[in-house]
């Protein structure tokens, strides 16, 4: 049991760039979210899916993009990468039944 | 908008002595409150939790107490050890539907020898 998996772990873009960056879990959750984290600050959501095909916006949603493929992945793109987007990226999964959000180890992302 | 902040953004302790981290919250609907410990380069790791209809949650070296009528929330953590280093932020749901968590801005401890 893997828990919550992210890829890449670290990346770097030049602005303009895109990417997509990988969240998978293997919890059977029904919950899954993206959040942004930059120094001194708490982690903001950007986006959520309460459950396999559907997602919302959260509190810093502006130039991203989310899929939730199926039950098991939330993917997170960035069309055009910007330097204010330089941040570490979190995965998290929830059961539906528990309030309790599981996190995955981060994505390191600098845009130059 | 609401938000969830901490008193103290460094808190150092020594070694074995109780550690209390502080967290002011602003919305009066949130039902649910988490404590998340991040050490340096992983992603946050529950640690305790409490409803609002509870005042205080204990967990194995760790209790929570929820003041409401003050918007305060404070995580105790006995006999500290070097293990305990983090940061530890404080998460609110503030109900409805998606159970979207609000974080405060993290408190560091650190635990001298």
């Amino acid at each position: 049991n893997a828990g919550v998996t992210q890829t890449p772990k670290f990346q770097v873009l030049k602005t303009g760039q895109s990417m997509t960056l990988q969240c998978a879990q293997d919890m059977n959750h029904n919950s899954m979210y993206w959040y942004r984290q930059d120094p001194g600050m708490g982690l903001r959501l950007i986006y959520y899916s309460a459950s396999e095909g559907t997602t919302d916006k959260g509190e810093v949603p502006n130039g991203y993009n989310v899929s939730r493929l199926n039950k098991r992945e939330f993917s997170l793109r960035l069309e055009s990468a910007a330097p204010s987007q330089t941040s570490v990226y979190f995965c998290a999964s929830r059961y539906g039944h528990s309030y309790e959000q599981y996190f995955g180890p981060g994505t390191r992302l600098t845009v130059t | 908008g609401e938000s969830v902040g901490l008193h103290l953004p460094t808190l150092s302790v020594q070694e074995g002595d109780n550690s209390i981290i502080n967290c002011a919250y602003s919305n009066s609907a949130s039902d649910y409150f988490i404590w998340y410990k991040q050490e340096s380069g992983k992603g946050p790791q529950f640690i305790i939790d409490i409803r609002s209809n509870m005042d205080k949650r204990q967990g194995q070296r760790v209790t929570v107490l929820l003041n409401k009528t003050v918007k305060h929330l404070s995580l105790q953590i006995a006999a500290t050890q070097p293990g305990d280093s983090a940061v530890y932020f404080c998460a609110e749901n503030l109900g409805g539907g998606g159970n979207k968590l609000t974080f405060g801005t993290g408190t560091q401890l650190k635990v001298e020898l």
